[in-house]
């Protein structure tokens, strides 16, 4: 079992949807919880930070997390084409050991 | 300005050769860190330095070393480059003094060909 999972996708949603991308992971120490956006032959860009359960949110974007279920997730509302690259989920312990996801490639077409 | 920068972005090498990574950054933070991603397995961490006297190996550090000459430079060096190190790789920092967690800003990347 890998120790973050994600569905690699290719997940697709039209314009306007709300697209929901999701991770689970195994290490019940995991402490922080990442969500990096990344376009095709670019770096990861950081979009959302996690670290208690429950809902998060930032503009468009909302993070959640159940950390008894061991799943944490990302919903994209009012989703446009521009948002379509792929989504690396990471997560930490604390002890400097932050480990990625494979990420889930998100279309959005208009 | 670029707050991560590495060089070079792209370079083609044969087997054999000996190749250095370059990444310097200007956000002053003190963790430094070198992953390699490969289509399909997401970022592997390399190496990571939490400061200039301080080096640790990552998950696939085999094949590689680096240095830490200031804390604003961290090179990745391959001392005799296979194919099966082609990849893209990206230099990150982090500053747990700031924020709540431990993000990391990533550069633009590296594209390594080895033929």
């Amino acid at each position: 079992q890998k120790e973050v999972e994600q569905n690699s996708g290719p997940l697709s949603v039209p314009e306007g949807a709300i697209a929901s991308l999701n991770c689970t992971y195994s290490d019940r120490g995991s402490q922080s919880f990442f969500w990096y956006r990344q376009y095709s032959g670019k770096s990861p860009e950081l979009i959302m930070s996690i670290y208690s359960n429950g809902d998060k949110e930032d503009g468009r974007f909302t993070a959640q997390l159940n950390k008894a279920s061991q799943y944490v997730s990302l919903l994209i509302r009012d989703s446009q084409p521009s948002d379509s690259a792929t989504y690396l989920c990471a997560l930490s312990s604390g002890n400097n050991d932050m480990r990625f996801g494979a990420g889930t490639r998100l279309t959005v077409k208009p | 300005d670029a707050d991560v920068t590495q060089t070079p972005r792209n370079r083609i090498t044969k087997t054999g050769k000996r190749i250095m990574l370059e990444c310097s950054q200007t956000k002053g933070h003190d963790r430094m860190y070198w992953y390699r991603q490969d289509p399909g397995l997401g970022l592997q961490l390399i190496y990571y330095s939490f400061d200039v006297k301080d080096i640790n190996k990552g998950e696939i550090s085999d094949g590689y070393s680096v240095s830490r000459q200031a804390q604003a430079k961290f090179s990745l060096s391959l001392e005799s480059a296979i194919p099966n190190q082609t990849a893209l790789y990206f230099c990150a920092t982090s500053d747990p003094g700031q924020g709540e967690g431990n993000e990391q800003f990533f550069g633009p990347g590296t594209r390594l060909t080895v033929l």
